[in-house]
């Protein structure tokens, strides 16, 4: 099976800050890849697909890239808004892989 | 307005049963696969099954031969009937939107997830 390792797990962050999170698939995927905003006790709300695809109504401070087993979820401009856990996940084979998530926390 | 509501959830002795409900409204329902993912408080999300638009159902292994996924697509319905249910199964449970078929084939946004409920919560607990 396919295993995905967000990093960091936790970031520490201010608005306006431009931010980064790393998933890195145990082997290539492509670009089978997709990026989960969730805030607690909400259900997780897609922003990203085939790892650079925005979503439609998703703001545009909202960036995926990479290909292969290297990618990111980039905020440009961290808003308020922002702040929250954000899943990276895969399919294979007929299974779905989520990462263990990263926190945005307030700096 | 296109959503999910989920039901069906609550407190089960181990080795009990339970059935979760998914009503879908907004969307042609008989049209997309659809899952169900399921979350350990505080920890991350786990895909517990799919089933797609012609029936065939998927599983990983941690909850194959257990839980059962099905569909009802006059009554825009998904249910997941969970059986043999452990400690390790208490986590919020959602139903998720996956990818659109049509008669003109499948389009899929990545295999992703593009619409969520809001969960039911299941506790499995003596």
């Amino acid at each position: 099976d396919i295993q995905m390792t967000q990093s960091p797990s936790t970031l520490s962050a201010s608005i306006g800050d431009r931010v980064t999170i790393t998933c890195r698939a145990s082997q290539s995927i492509s670009d089978s890849l997709a990026w989960y905003q969730q805030k607690p006790g909400k259900a997780p709300k897609l922003l990203i697909y085939k790892a650079s695809s925005l979503e439609s109504g998703v703001p545009s401070r909202f960036s995926g890239s990479g290909s292969g087993s290297d990618f990111t979820l980039t905020i440009s401009s961290l808003q308020p808004d922002d702040f929250a856990t954000y899943h990276c996940q895969h399919y294979s084979s007929h299974s779905y892989t989520f990462g263990q998530g990263t926190k945005v926390e307030i700096k | 307005e296109v959503q999910l509501v989920e039901s069906g959830g609550g407190l089960v002795q181990p080795g009990g049963s339970l059935r979760l409900s998914c009503a879908a409204a907004g969307f042609t329902f008989n049209t997309y696969d659809m899952h169900w993912v399921r979350q350990v408080k505080g920890k991350s999300l786990e895909w517990v099954s799919g089933i797609g638009t012609a029936g065939d159902t998927f599983y990983p292994d941690s909850v194959k031969g257990r839980f059962t996924i099905s569909r009802e697509n006059a009554k825009n319905s998904l249910f997941l009937q969970m059986n043999s249910l452990k400690a390790g199964d208490t986590a919020v449970y959602y139903c998720a939107r996956g990818t659109y078929c049509s008669s003109d084939g499948c389009y899929t946004k990545g295999m992703s997830f593009d619409i969520w409920g809001r969960g039911t919560e299941v506790t499995v607990s003596a």
